[in-house]
């Protein structure tokens, strides 16, 4: 059973362009969340999704961030018009519920740098 | 809101040394603690947890005990190995299973040499 595969691992912007990071879950996990990591801090909650629906946005910046976990396919986080700013490592994770016993796991990460 | 601190890193020791990193919260309400590990070219793995006051969490012979009077969940483990190198992260989540709403810390770099 493969992991949480996130691609690119790696990615470069220029300021301006949109950039697209893709989470594939575990086989059988219904229940995505994205992360950011920002230079000398922790991991910061940014959305939970479960399948075609957003159930917990409150991390996310209200402008130019968007995400997505289609019926089928990869979950999509997508920043549109990127800035310096958004320079980060990028993390998804997935589980199979939420119920109190439920673990997450979480991909290698995504790195976004924009020049 | 929910915050956690936990000790600066890099923390260097020598092998079977014991380990402690610290960690402090702030929280609302009852909430659950983890601890993460993060291997050099891997995502984060859960280590360990703890849902209520008093509760132990253990794996791979760390430790960690929920202390609500101190709001403090130190990780600890009595002989470290070369192969426990790597960046652990305190956690915690009022909100359930899964990884709604973590908070974390912002890692200790633990690094064992020979």
């Amino acid at each position: 059973n493969a992991g949480v595969m996130q691609n690119p691992r790696h990615l470069v912007r220029r300021r301006g362009q949109e950039a697209r990071l893709r989470c594939s879950p575990m086989k059988g996990h219904s229940h995505v969340y994205w992360y950011r990591q920002l230079p000398e801090e922790g991991l910061k909650f940014m959305v939970y999704l479960q399948k075609e629906n957003i159930i917990d946005e409150s991390g996310m910046p209200k402008e130019r961030f968007s995400a997505e976990f289609p019926k089928e396919g990869p979950s999509i986080l997508r920043i549109q018009q990127v800035v310096r700013g958004d320079s980060a490592a990028y993390f998804c994770a997935s589980s199979p519920d939420i119920g109190a016993s439920s673990e997450a796991f979480f991909g290698q990460g995504t790195r976004l740098t924009v020049v | 809101g929910n915050s956690v601190t936990q000790m600066e890193g890099p923390v260097t020791l020598s092998e079977e040394a014991f380990l402690t990193i610290n960690c402090t919260y702030t929280a609302t309400g009852y909430p659950s603690l983890f601890w993460y590990v993060q291997y050099p070219g891997e995502g984060l793995q859960l280590l360990l947890k703890a849902t209520k006051a008093d509760d132990k969490g253990s794996n791979k012979g760390f430790e960690a005990t929920y202390r609500k009077e101190t709001t403090s969940f130190h990780l600890e483990k009595g002989s470290v190995q070369v192969s426990d190198s790597a960046v652990y992260f305190c956690a915690l989540t009022n909100s359930g299973g899964g990884a709604d709403g973590l908070t974390f810390g912002k890692g200790t770099h633990l690094i064992i040499q020979p």
